[in-house]
């Protein structure tokens, strides 16, 4: 069966601090992936999405990047942290298909910056 | 672009029935999906339609109108574990065809894009 891990759970970063969250896929190959941020009162916004390894897609200009080393390995970084980076990261997956199979998420990590 | 939006909150009693609307504009369709997400914690899928009509899944329900862009949840017999949010995602053709495109052009393809959610509470 397939899964997904995301780490680390809960990040405190101070404001100008790097930043690299790491999400894996196992029992699955060439996925789509994604990564989610999800602010206080605000919907699931998409960041980034990829759909095979160096093939990365931003949403929206912003100081985070991304990038995909492996086929089930997916990183969100930065530089420097802003306040408003603050929020719920979602890494997800899907089939890589093109019918309409449904997103996986994982766990997420909370990130507040101080 | 794509615009998705499902009221903010809703209140309802246990064993009641509650509908969550959710209305989209996009510039192509293929599918709408529905979402569970208790706080802190990740979404996770309740349904899925493509085609027009109802699909029902035990207690939860969800309806399509792709004419009217008009997407309803129905939750029967609602239980005090329901209370959470309930999102409203949408992916269209246009991605779709992005997708591809860019499998030639080794570029990302599609993605579903969610409303903000409405935020249910089921009280005793």
């Amino acid at each position: 069966s397939q899964t997904i891990h995301q780490w680390p759970a809960t990040l405190v970063q101070p404001v100008g601090s790097p930043l690299s969250l790491e999400c894996t896929v196992e029992g699955t190959s060439n996925p789509n992936l994604y990564w989610y941020r999800q602010a206080a009162g605000r919907g699931l916004q998409l960041l980034f999405y990829s759909v095979g390894i160096g093939q990365i897609s931003s949403e929206v200009p912003q100081n985070l990047s991304a990038s995909r080393p492996q086929d089930r390995q997916f990183i969100l970084s930065s530089k420097k942290l802003l306040l408003s980076d603050s929020g719920f990261y979602l890494c997800a997956w899907r089939n890589n298909g093109t019918g309409v199979e449904k997103l996986f998420f994982g766990s997420g990590t909370q990130l507040s910056v101080l | 672009g794509q615009n998705i939006d499902q009221p903010t909150e809703m209140t309802a009693t246990e064993g009641a029935i509650v509908q969550i609307n959710c209305t989209y504009q996009t510039s192509g369709f293929n599918g709408l999906f529905w979402y569970q997400q208790h706080a802190g914690e990740a979404p996770t899928f309740l349904s899925y339609n493509v085609l027009d009509g109802l699909e029902e899944k035990g207690r939860f329900s969800s309806f399509l109108s792709r004419s009217k862009g008009y997407s309803y949840l129905l939750l029967k017999e609602l239980q005090m574990k329901d209370s959470a949010s309930y999102l409203c995602a949408v992916r269209d053709n246009r991605g779709l065809q992005a997708q591809l495109w860019s499998r030639k052009k080794g570029q990302a393809g599609t993605a579903l894009i969610f409303g903000k959610g409405t935020t249910l509470s089921v009280s005793s």
